[in-house]
């Protein structure tokens, strides 16, 4: 299956722990990648191949991966997190690619 | 450091053609592949298109397939997309996004700064 599920919408206080899960049934077969974008600017890869993370990407995120969900944690979360967070997969042969819906975090 | 610069974006009418360019600087750029992602007013990420680092394979999106066509021309650096028969469907921001391996398949490393595309009569 090509389609990810990612809710809407999270809201956590600043210093919580965010976390956004993204659901495919192709998820056990292929990386997750995660993306962070700000209004009106391009998005940012933030974890990669489901819990690598990029060089220049704060420790507070990470990734991690079971069964058919992915799930980007941010922990100590600040007032500059606050951003629309997508994942990213391919089909099972790796070639097209699809994204989730997105997730807003939104930080109280 | 690593740098995209797209430009060829603006305003069209329905059934016209655009081609937009993708200038690359600060990497190798021949060894990776390259996608091209779309993002409509207030919506969500859309992949486009994808072509591995010698050109040699290439991949659309349905909704794009037989209309657009990706390039590549690694002695300037430079990704096209040639975007056929376009439709009001089409308005979006196009952004290239740098691949993490020769390939096609992988996680986007590097993103430009994008152009807006605009189908409207």
């Amino acid at each position: 299956s090509s389609e990810l599920t990612q809710a809407p919408s999270v809201s956590v206080s600043p210093g919580q722990t965010a976390r956004i899960t993204c659901s495919g049934n192709g998820l056990p077969k292929q990386y997750a990648y995660w993306y962070q974008q700000k209004p009106g600017q391009a998005p940012v890869l933030v974890i990669n191949k489901d819990t690598e993370r990029p060089s220049g990407i704060p420790e507070r995120f990470s990734g991690s991966s079971s069964g058919t969900t992915v799930t980007l944690t941010i922990s100590g979360v600040q007032a500059e997190d606050e951003a629309d967070y997508y994942c990213q997969s391919a089909d099972s042969r790796g070639i097209h690619v699809f994204f989730g819906g997105g997730t807003k975090l939104t930080v109280l | 450091q690593v740098q995209l610069v797209e430009s060829g974006g603006g305003v069209v009418q329905p059934g016209r053609s655009l081609r937009l360019s993708c200038a690359a600087s600060g990497f190798t750029f021949s060894s990776y592949g390259i996608h091209w992602v779309r993002q409509a007013p207030g919506k969500g990420l859309e992949w486009v298109a994808v072509i591995s680092y010698n050109g040699n394979d290439k991949f659309y999106a349905d909704s794009v397939k037989g209309r657009f066509t990706i390039s590549r021309d690694n002695s300037k650096k430079t990704l096209f997309l040639q975007m056929n028969s376009l439709t009001p469907e089409d308005t979006a921001v196009y952004y290239c996004a740098k691949g993490d391996s020769p390939g096609v398949s992988g996680g986007m490393e590097v993103w430009g700064q994008g152009t807006t595309v605009t189908v409207s009569s």
